[in-house]
């Protein structure tokens, strides 16, 4: 088990670049989350994949977001035409199939600072 | 809807002494899951215990307890014999099992200092 792993760990852009983020999650786990968080809050929900099929979308993930999981491994997140705002922590987290009793397993995340 | 109330932005506790996390949640859907992280200030989450809906019994995972009271819809955090270690932000979460589909909600967290 060699956990989920995140890439890059930072990320410094402008305003108005685009920025894509990996995630690797957890081998044998099916389900892949992206999440946001920011400073003092709780990770926000913004979408999941089971296995390659992208099955929920918050209404946070606008159009300038989008994910994608091709091969039901790793996972992208892209965000065009970064905003101010879209400064924040992107956690992604895996977890085996079943119920509401599995756990998700977080990586360290994505900082992404927009200048 | 879903949702989850920490209502202690911050918390301390004595080293060795047990301390209490609060968390209250709602839901409409009969069957969920109730987890604990623990993010500590290096930002990776870590998964600490579960307690199922249905559940009988409160969860214990070493010094880690949860003290489930569905009726009250609250899900508290137990910590016993506090190490300076669990300094971190604690959050509390839920996913609801049925077919409210797989998202899992946060609350916003309580930061817990040890002081030694």
């Amino acid at each position: 088990d060699t956990g989920v792993s995140q890439d890059p760990r930072h990320k410094i852009t402008k305003r108005g670049q685009n920025v894509t983020f990996r995630c690797d999650p957890i081998s044998e786990h099916n389900r892949l989350y992206w999440y946001r968080q920011t400073l003092g809050q709780g990770p926000e929900f913004l979408t999941y994949f089971q296995n390659e099929a992208q099955l929920e979308k918050s209404r946070l993930l606008s159009d300038r977001f989008s994910a994608e999981r091709p091969k039901g491994s790793f996972s992208t997140l892209e965000i065009q035409r970064t905003e101010q705002g879209d400064s924040a922590m992107y956690l992604c987290a895996s977890s085996r199939d079943g119920g509401s009793n599995q756990p998700q397993h977080f990586g360290d995340g994505t900082r992404l600072s927009i200048l | 809807a879903q949702k989850i109330t920490q209502t202690q932005p911050g918390m301390f506790v004595q080293e060795k002494e047990a301390v209490t996390l609060d968390c209250t949640y709602d839901t409409s859907d009969p069957s969920y899951g109730l987890f604990w992280y623990k993010q500590p200030s290096s930002g990776e989450m870590i998964f600490l215990i579960y307690q199922g809906s249905y559940d009988q019994q409160n969860a214990t995972e070493g010094r880690y307890s949860l003290n489930f009271q569905k009726a009250r819809k609250s899900a508290n955090l137990v910590i016993s014999a506090s190490q300076l270690g669990d300094s971190a932000m604690y959050f509390c979460a839920m996913r609801e099992g049925g077919t409210g589909g797989f998202k899992t909600i946060f609350g916003a967290g309580t930061r817990l200092f040890v002081k030694a």
